[in-house]
């Protein structure tokens, strides 16, 4: 089956440096989202790239598609301790009715203040 | 808007004993999502409901675990019997849509503990 992985595992920096996450498919994908789970809570919806070679921002974080749709980034600039926690991509295993996200295992980001 | 409500947050459980979840999903999601996250792992989906209709229910255990969506809207999950490896976050999602403009929405979770 569909497989998403991402690397880092893990991602410590310290506050003001950037962070990086790679999320890569063994198929290629309608759309990716990504997500971000705090210590101790729950995913929560960030974005959802859907175009080959999109980008997005949302302030400080940079999200990019492949040409190939198959794997995907998410740079954030100028880390803070706000931005601590786990980053998941997730994408879609089929289409219509069949409709499933398969998740990575996410990016753990500590940010030392 | 309230957001997804789950509960219990937290159980402690024997093994063999049964097990159950709530979750109400945000108002007019009509889509319904039980996921199981382990530590350090992504969710994974256990079922996935359409209105009362569960949909894809591929990765549910069928033998200890079951699920129901009566009317739709608030949903259950329940095990039994429960063994030591079901100790997991339990984490409900809903979504207005299913497919390419799915966002969904997580609820807190539960997490269970099973001795």
């Amino acid at each position: 089956g569909q497989q998403v992985m991402q690397i880092p595992q893990y991602q410590h920096v310290q506050e003001g440096e950037d962070f990086t996450t790679y999320c890569n498919s063994s198929t290629t994908l309608s759309n990716i989202q990504w997500y971000k789970q705090r210590p101790g809570g729950h995913p929560v919806f960030l974005i959802q790239l859907v175009k080959s070679g999109e980008v997005k921002k949302q302030k400080r974080l940079t999200f990019q598609f492949g040409e190939a749709k198959k794997n995907s980034s998410l740079h954030i600039t100028a880390t803070q301790t706000t931005d601590v926690g786990t980053y998941f991509c997730a994408g879609p295993s089929s289409g219509g009715s069949n409709y499933k996200l398969t998740f990575g295992k996410g990016t753990l980001l500590t940010v030392n203040p | 808007e309230a957001g997804v409500v789950q509960s219990p947050r937290y159980k402690i459980i024997e093994k063999k004993q049964p097990v159950a979840f709530w979750c109400n999903p945000i108002s007019g999601h009509n889509t319904l999502y039980w996921y199981l996250q382990n530590l350090g792992q992504g969710p994974e989906l256990l079922i996935r409901y359409e209105n009362e209709e569960a949909v894809d229910d591929s990765q549910l255990p069928k033998d200890r675990f079951s699920a129901e969506r009566l009317k739709g809207v608030d949903s259950t999950l329940k095990i039994q019997p429960a063994e030591l490896g079901d100790s997991a976050v339990y984490l409900c999602a809903s979504s207005l849509e299913v497919g390419e403009k799915g966002e969904q929405f997580f609820g807190p979770g539960t997490r269970l503990t099973v001795l």
